[in-house]
């Protein structure tokens, strides 16, 4: 039982350049979330799912996409990279309702725009 | 106005103290209350989980949610150096925006010297 996986764990991109962060869940857990973390702004939502094929935006959701195809996998795609977007990346999992509700993050992503 | 709002602190207190972290809340779809331990370059994890108003006692560490004025509270007993991090306060709904939607207040940055 992995958890909730994140890959990579750190990232240098230039300004422009598009790329892919992983999120895999071995728990079967239906919601999915996204979340970006930044000195002083807390952790803010960026798009959520709550199962396969369902998707919603969150706080921010400008400059990124997800696509839920599988009930395992949420990957988070940043369409063309701005400074803006260095932060630290949070995936999290859970189940839909009752006991074991809350949350389960990943180690998250770093990155950083240049 | 953040649906959740926490005060980010910080908070130093002596080992031993009794801390009390608090949080409100303005969304009345709100059913489940979290709080998240987070240390520094990590993910964060869950340290308790209320579901309505009481109390909800784990170790040293006891929940609190008054929906009634909509405030949660984090109390830690005997605090230990071993609890310095950021403590962050959540809520989520099965209904409407809050179905699968984790709201987070800023957190709390707590340090417990020795």
């Amino acid at each position: 039982n992995a958890g909730v996986t994140q890959t990579p764990k750190f990232q240098v991109l230039k300004t422009g350049q598009s790329m892919t962060l992983q999120c895999a869940q071995d728990m079967n857990h239906e919601y999915m979330s996204w979340y970006r973390q930044d000195p002083g702004m807390g952790l803010r939502l960026i798009h959520y799912s709550v199962g396969a094929g369902i998707t919603d935006q969150g706080e921010v959701p400008n400059g990124y996409n997800v696509s839920r195809s599988t009930t395992e996998d949420f990957p988070l795609r940043l369409l063309s990279a701005a400074p803006s977007q260095t932060s630290v990346y949070f995936c999290a999992s859970s189940y839909s309702a009752g006991e074991g509700y809350g949350y389960t993050f990943g180690s998250g992503t770093r990155l950083t725009v240049v | 106005q953040k649906e959740v709002e926490q005060d980010p602190g910080p908070l130093s207190v002596p080992e031993g103290a009794i801390v009390s972290l608090n949080c409100t809340y303005s969304n009345s779809a709100f059913q489940y209350f979290m709080w998240y331990r987070q240390y520094s370059r990590k993910g964060p994890e869950l340290l308790m989980y209320t579901y309505s108003s009481g109390n909800k006692e784990d170790g040293r560490f006891t929940a609190q949610v008054d929906k009634s004025s909509k405030y949660i509270s984090l109390f830690i007993r005997d605090s230990q150096p071993s609890d310095s991090a950021t403590y962050l306060c959540a809520g989520i709904g099965r209904r409407g925006s809050t179905l699968g939607r984790l709201y987070f207040g800023r957190g709390t940055q707590l340090t417990v010297w020795p």
